[in-house]
């Protein structure tokens, strides 16, 4: 399976809200993850579930979709928020494929 | 803590060998499936093998099967990855990983590591 983000670069003011998308070359259903990759930092797992935030995640992270698209939006975007985004699908057996990411910079 | 640390990177040359390992703390380790992800340079993470507890069951990725092999010692809380016959796109930081879920399978990965750089490059 396939997973393919985009876009690949996103610039977003702060404050505003960033939409990253993620699609599957086959129907995932809903096991599908977001990471998010600070600089010089290992992924850090923010959404599963396609919808389900992590432990201690702000609600202005959520995740939505389900099959072979997927969105992550990021509301009132802060400067911690610059980092690159990765989708994983889970979905039956290994490999489970990342995406290439999303770079996210703050204009 | 609940952490994991990684270590055994370097440089190596094409054709050559490294053993990387793993060490857990502050969860059950051998209660899930641990693996090994790599990032190559701009590229996004890649899932190269994972090794069940108890039975010590493996899974590789096409990429790797047969020149890698992932082993695991749940008395030392240890993971590691033997990697034989290495290519120059084999470079990357390798994570070790550990699934959210005590499940054999739906892996999706809520601890890693801070890595090790493996260079192939002669």
């Amino acid at each position: 399976i396939i997973m393919t983000q985009s876009p690949a670069n996103l610039s977003v003011s702060p404050g505003d809200t960033a939409t990253l998308s993620c699609r599957a070359s086959q129907d995932v259903s809903r096991h599908l993850a977001w990471y998010q990759q600070r600089p010089g930092q290992a992924p850090r797992l923010l959404i599963y579930s396609a919808s389900v935030r992590a432990p201690g995640l702000p609600p202005r992270f959520s995740g939505s979709g389900s099959g072979t698209e997927f969105t992550l939006t990021i509301t009132s975007l802060q400067s911690e928020d610059i980092a690159d985004y990765f989708c994983q699908h889970y979905y039956n057996w290994p490999p489970y494929t990342f995406g290439q990411g999303t770079k996210l910079e703050i204009k | 803590e609940v952490q994991l640390m990684e270590s055994g990177g370097g440089l190596v040359q094409p054709g050559g060998a490294l053993r990387l390992s793993c060490t857990a703390s502050g969860f059950t380790f051998n209660n899930y499936v641990m693996a090994w992800v790599r990032q190559a340079p701009g590229r996004g993470p890649e899932w190269v093998a994972s090794i069940t507890g108890t039975e010590g069951r493996t899974y590789y990725a096409d990429s790797v099967q047969g020149r890698f092999h992932i082993s695991r010692d749940d008395a030392q809380n240890t993971l590691w990855l033997q990697m034989n016959s290495v290519r120059d796109d084999d470079t990357a930081v390798y994570y070790c990983a550990k699934p959210r879920l005590e499940l054999q399978y739906l892996w999706h990965f809520d601890l890693w590591g801070r890595g090790t750089l493996v260079t192939v490059s002669s």
